[in-house]
């Protein structure tokens, strides 16, 4: 069965520093992974996914991801964070079962940026 | 482009009343989710459709929950009887084929 990681229930950051939020996934195959931002009261939002090609990948809002295959790691990365990326993190993994695919997700984690 | 819709945003009910909710996906999309999120976890998923065929409800409790996907379109999720453990918001999202899914704003489901 897939799943997937996200081993920090927060993060805490200052604005205008770097900000990283990890996660690992298992997967049978290869894995198609995505990033989605959740604030409050609101439904997922996409921000961005890796599905081949170049490891790193952007995405909106200046964010971008990593993908590390020998690691089975999609960390999400952003060079200066803002006080507004505060919000609550998800990582999904999408791999193939019994012939059609299924969308998994992590348990999310809480970014806190500070002024 | 509209984005998926989701109805009612908000729901009290008494334990072992009866509720349903409400979904329309992206057009075009043939896969259909329903998520469970309860409140400080990650979405899990309940049922997933394509075009109006279940692929997977494995974790969907069959003994209370249904769901419903006529023609291929609009789904509707239903619980009888609701238990105070089903309270959560209940995300829809749908997708055109891998590609990522895209979500409703939810429905939160306070049950009392």
């Amino acid at each position: 069965a897939q799943s997937v990681a996200q081993p920090e229930d927060q993060v805490n950051v200052a604005e205008g520093n770097p900000l990283t939020v990890k996660c690992t996934y298992s997967v049978s195959g290869n894995p198609y992974l995505f990033w989605y931002v959740q604030y409050p009261n609101r439904g997922l939002q996409f921000l961005l996914k890796y599905i081949t090609g170049d490891n790193l990948v952007k995405g909106s809002y200046g964010f971008e991801a990593e993908f590390n295959k020998s690691q089975t790691s999609f960390h999400l990365k952003k060079p200066s964070a803002l006080v507004s990326d505060s919000a609550l993190y998800f990582c999904a993994v999408r791999g193939m079962n019994s012939g059609y695919s299924t969308l998994t997700f992590g348990k999310g984690t809480m970014l806190l940026v500070s002024p | 482009e509209a984005g998926v819709a989701q109805s009612p945003r908000y729901k009290i009910i008494e334990k072992r009343q009866s509720v349903a909710f409400w979904c329309n996906p992206i057009s075009g999309h043939a896969t259909l989710y329903w998520y469970q999120q309860i409140l400080g976890q990650g979405p899990k998923l309940l049922i997933q459709f394509q075009n109006n065929g279940v692929v997977d409800d494995s974790q969907l409790p069959k003994d209370r929950f249904s769901a419903e996907r006529l023609k291929g379109v609009d789904s509707t999720l239903k619980i009888q009887p609701a238990k105070l453990e089903d309270s959560a918001v209940y995300l829809c999202a749908s997708s055109f084929r891998e590609a990522e899914a895209f979500f409703g704003q939810g429905t939160r489901l306070t049950v009392v």
